[in-house]
């Protein structure tokens, strides 16, 4: 079964620091990849996705993430952090006919 | 408009007690989800439902049962509700089970058993 690994469970960084979090997953296959945000108190949000083509993906709020077909990665960046990113990332992934497998998610405080 | 919407958005019950969560989505999708979101904040499925199939993590108890009245809608009922119920749980839903399909999210329902 597909599983999804976070490299980090915490992650503290001051404002314009630059951002790199790490995702792996398990199985390969054909896969879509998303990384989905989660404000304090809310819902999920998608940032960004990749499907197909280019594997360097952008999304929203100045986020990009690159798919590494052959490290089954999928690591978001982002160049300078600001303190309303402070949330909870998720990395997700789904495999053809399947359910969306979440990581565990990390957690982000930028501090001002 | 809200393209996934849950009620209540907060659910205080007692040991014991039946409860239900509703989930609507707006967005024309065919396939649902409920997902558990457990106090160190690690998504589960519990199931997925697209008007033909429903598929169960066998994990879940089966106190937890979800009901459809139709693809818009995927409710969820838990029975003899216990104090390890106590998460947030969230209703999804995307266009189909295949690829390029992304989840949409509810804004969750804070469980608390008491």
């Amino acid at each position: 079964a597909q599983s999804v690994s976070q490299h980090n469970h915490h992650v503290i960084l001051s404002e314009a620091a630059s951002l790199e979090l790490g995702c792996n997953y398990s199985y390969g296959g054909t896969v879509n990849l998303f990384w989905y945000v989660q404000y304090p108190g809310q819902h999920l949000q998608l940032l960004l996705k990749y499907f197909s083509g280019d594997p360097l993906v952008k999304g929203i709020k100045g986020f990009e993430a690159e798919f590494i077909k052959s490290k089954f990665s999928f690591n978001l960046r982002k160049p300078s952090v600001q303190w309303s990113d402070t949330a909870e990332y998720f990395c997700a992934v789904k495999n053809y006919g399947q359910n969306f497998v979440f990581g565990p998610g990390t957690r982000l405080s930028v501090l001002p | 408009d809200t393209a996934v919407s849950q009620t209540p958005k907060y659910l205080v019950t007692q040991m014991g007690n039946d409860k239900s969560i509703k989930c609507e989505q707006n967005l024309g999708h065919d396939t649902m989800y409920w997902y558990k979101q457990d106090s160190k904040k690690f998504l589960k499925i519990m199931f997925s439902y697209n008007n033909k199939e429903l598929i169960i993590n066998e994990t879940v108890p089966n106190r937890f049962s979800p009901k459809s009245p139709d693809k818009a809608h995927l409710n969820l009922h838990i029975n003899s509700l216990e104090l390890g119920d106590s998460a947030v749980y969230f209703c999804a839903s995307s266009q189909g089970a295949g690829e390029f399909t992304e989840a949409f999210f509810g804004q969750g329902t804070r469980l608390t058993v008491v």
